[in-house]
């Protein structure tokens, strides 16, 4: 089982529609969970963090997290062209602290989805 | 500048030569890694650095060579790389465990 694992794309929704777009990861005592975006040629960009149960909003962004279903996901609405992009699930699975006491994060990524949102 | 930034944004090299790849970040983050994104694969996770030690070696063979002089700087030499080498390499950076702020990239073509 992967680690972290995104819906199978591409995933296509006319403009205006709503894009759902999901995740879900095997390790049960991850804290931290990101949504990123990366544009074809570009880095990833982070857009969403969300780190406890329920649902978090951001603009036309929400992500969702339910970590008893291991779950979590983006939900983009009035989706637009500019919204095309790959969508990159991210997990903390597992913290660092170095021997001074100080944590760092480990982030496993899924392999993306492609979404494209025609006019 | 601000952020996460990366030098050089292209580099094409022979299996012969040594090059090495520079980050900076300007958040004072004080975790620094580097991932390599190869085509049709999720982002690989090379090396993590915290407050300029090493701590994270994910199995990367030796003709990549991290350095970190200060939390605010990274490099990562190249030398005798193979063609499968070829990727996008990113830099990012974060404040303890908390969101990875990404550099632009640097992509890399090894002929």
């Amino acid at each position: 089982q992967k680690e972290v694992e995104q819906n199978s794309g591409p995933l296509s929704v006319p403009e205006g529609a709503i894009a759902s777009l999901n995740c879900t990861y095997s390790d049960r005592g991850s804290q931290s969970f990101f949504w990123y975006r990366q544009y074809s040629g570009k880095s990833p960009e982070l857009i969403m963090s969300i780190y406890s149960n329920g649902d978090k909003e951001d603009g036309r962004f929400t992500a969702q997290l339910n970590k008893a279903s291991q779950y979590v996901s983006l939900l983009i609405r009035d989706s637009q062209p500019s919204d095309s992009a790959t969508y990159l699930c991210a997990v903390n699975i597992k913290s660092g602290m170095d021997a001074g006491g100080t944590s760092y994060g480990k982030l496993t990524f899924g392999q993306g989805t492609i979404l494209t949102v025609h006019p | 500048e601000t952020g996460v930034t990366q030098t050089p944004r292209h580099l094409v090299m022979g299996m012969t030569n040594k090059k090495s790849l520079k980050c900076e970040q300007h958040l004072g983050h004080n975790a620094m890694y580097w991932y390599k994104q190869s085509a049709k694969k999720p982002l690989e996770l090379m090396f993590v650095y915290n407050f300029k030690e090493q701590t994270e070696n994910n199995s990367v063979p030796s003709r990549f060579s991290p350095e970190c002089p200060n939390s605010s700087h990274l490099f990562l030499h190249l030398h005798t790389l193979q063609p499968e080498d070829s990727a996008l390499y990113l830099c990012a950076s974060s404040r303890r465990g908390y969101e990875q702020y990404f550099g632009p990239g640097t992509r890399l073509t090894v002929t």
